[in-house]
This record gives structure tokens, C-alpha cells and sequence, in this order.
């Protein structure tokens, strides 16, 4: 099994323009996550969606947008990047809302 | 959440038990205390998590106080591929672990 693929894994934009962090899990777990990692820094949730068809906020979700596309796929769109936007992505998934994170190997991201 | 508080850093020699500590005073009854690593800048990795009584998995081992308000998490034979940071994390479930912190940066040394 791959577990959590993450596409893709390096991007640079510009500022202003816009993109989609594609994220699919093949464990067939009903939650899924997406997380921001800044260099030196812990990690912190942007969206989350408990089970197919919902999403939620995390810490830090202005700039973002998300789609639980299916039960397989949890999209990340910016649009309309900006420099503080430069960061590492990581989607995340678990078998339920309790249930421990499995993570992909992130999506390195620099907006110029 | 619980605000967790971790060393920033700690050394092991290989083959040595590792123990991380993690401060959690205002975790809540039903706050579960996770533990995670990140190695290099891979994603991290789920290493155990506990409520009230000490837990041991294949990886780990988790001791809790009795109050709830610490934890350590203790890698009995450190080896160099165990160098990693470690995330302390107090949370109901998944879905509330807003913040990975600091952690702790873990050097295992030959």
C-alpha cells in the first residue's frame, strides 16, 4: 500500500498565483487533514475533514481552501498565493476522528 | 488542546534508553497524550498515546503520572536512525491536535 500520496512534491509560484496540493489515501480511512510545517517550526492544522462530505477549520485556515473530493482525496487550494505562504504541506489521514495520523511526505511550497 | 512543554533538545548514546519528558499541567480528563516523531523533514510518525495508565507498543514505551499533568516517553535502546524530533501532543482526537509544537530534538550519538 502507498498510504498518503502527496502531489506534488516541490512548487514555486508567484505571488498571486494560484494552485491545488493534491493529497489521496488508499488505507480507507474516513479522516483526513491538511497541516503546514514553516522552516524550524512544529507543525500546524489548516482544514480537516472528520468524514466525507465535511471539513472544518484548523489553526491557521485564512488563504486556503479545501475539497473532500471522495472518500480517497482531501484537495488544498490557494488562490491567490502570497511569500507567507512558503512552507512544507503535509496531508494527514486516520481511521476516525480518534484515531492516530498517518502522514504523506509533504509538498514543499515557495511563493515568490 | 493542552499546552505541552518539551525540552528543545537532549542527547542519547546508542543503545542506551532514551527518555523524553513532556510537561501537559493543564491537560483535561479526557485529553489523550499523543506522541509523534519527525525525522529529517520526512512526515511524521505516530509512536503511541495514552490517557491515565502507562502504555507499550513495539516502538515506545509511555509512563504517565499519576495527576495526568507529565509524561515521559522512553525508547529502550536508542539507535541512530531513532535521531528525530519528538512531538508531545494533548488532544481529545485527531481532529483537535491544532498545534505540533517545538518538541524535542533527540541526537542519538555513537
Amino acid at each position: 500500500n502507498a498510504g498518503v500520496t502527496q502531489t506534488p512534491k516541490f512548487q514555486v509560484l508567484k505571488t498571486g498565483q494560484s494552485m491545488t496540493l493534491q493529497c489521496a489515501q488508499d488505507m480507507n480511512h474516513n479522516s483526513m487533514y491538511w497541516y503546514r510545517q514553516d522552516p524550524g517550526m512544529g507543525l500546524r492544522l489548516i482544514y480537516y475533514s472528520a468524514s466525507e462530505g465535511t471539513t472544518d477549520k484548523g489553526e491557521v485556515p485564512n488563504g486556503y481552501n479545501v475539497s473532500r473530493l471522495n472518500k480517497r482525496e482531501f484537495s488544498l487550494r490557494l488562490e491567490s498565493a502570497a511569500p507567507s505562504q512558503t512552507s512544507v504541506y503535509f496531508c494527514a489521514s486516520s481511521e476516525s476522528h480518534r484515531e492516530k495520523l498517518f502522514f504523506g511526505s509533504g509538498t514543499q511550497l515557495s511563493v515568490l | 488542546d493542552a499546552k505541552t512543554t518539551q525540552p528543545p533538545s537532549m542527547d542519547c548514546a546508542e543503545g542506551r534508553a532514551a527518555n523524553l519528558p513532556c510537561n501537559h499541567s493543564t491537560i483535561s480528563g479526557n485529553e489523550y497524550v499523543y506522541w509523534y516523531r519527525q525525522i529529517h523533514s520526512q512526515g511524521p510518525q505516530y509512536i503511541i498515546h495514552g490517557l491515565k495508565n502507562n502504555e507499550t507498543n513495539e516502538m515506545a514505551s509511555l509512563i504517565i503520572t499519576e495527576d495526568r499533568k507529565s509524561s515521559t516517553l522512553i525508547l529502550p535502546h536508542a539507535t541512530l536512525r531513532d535521531t528525530a524530533v519528538y512531538y508531545c501532543i494533548g488532544a481529545h482526537n485527531a481532529g483537535n491536535m491544532l498545534t505540533f509544537g517545538g518538541g524535542t530534538r533527540l541526537m542519538v550519538k555513537p
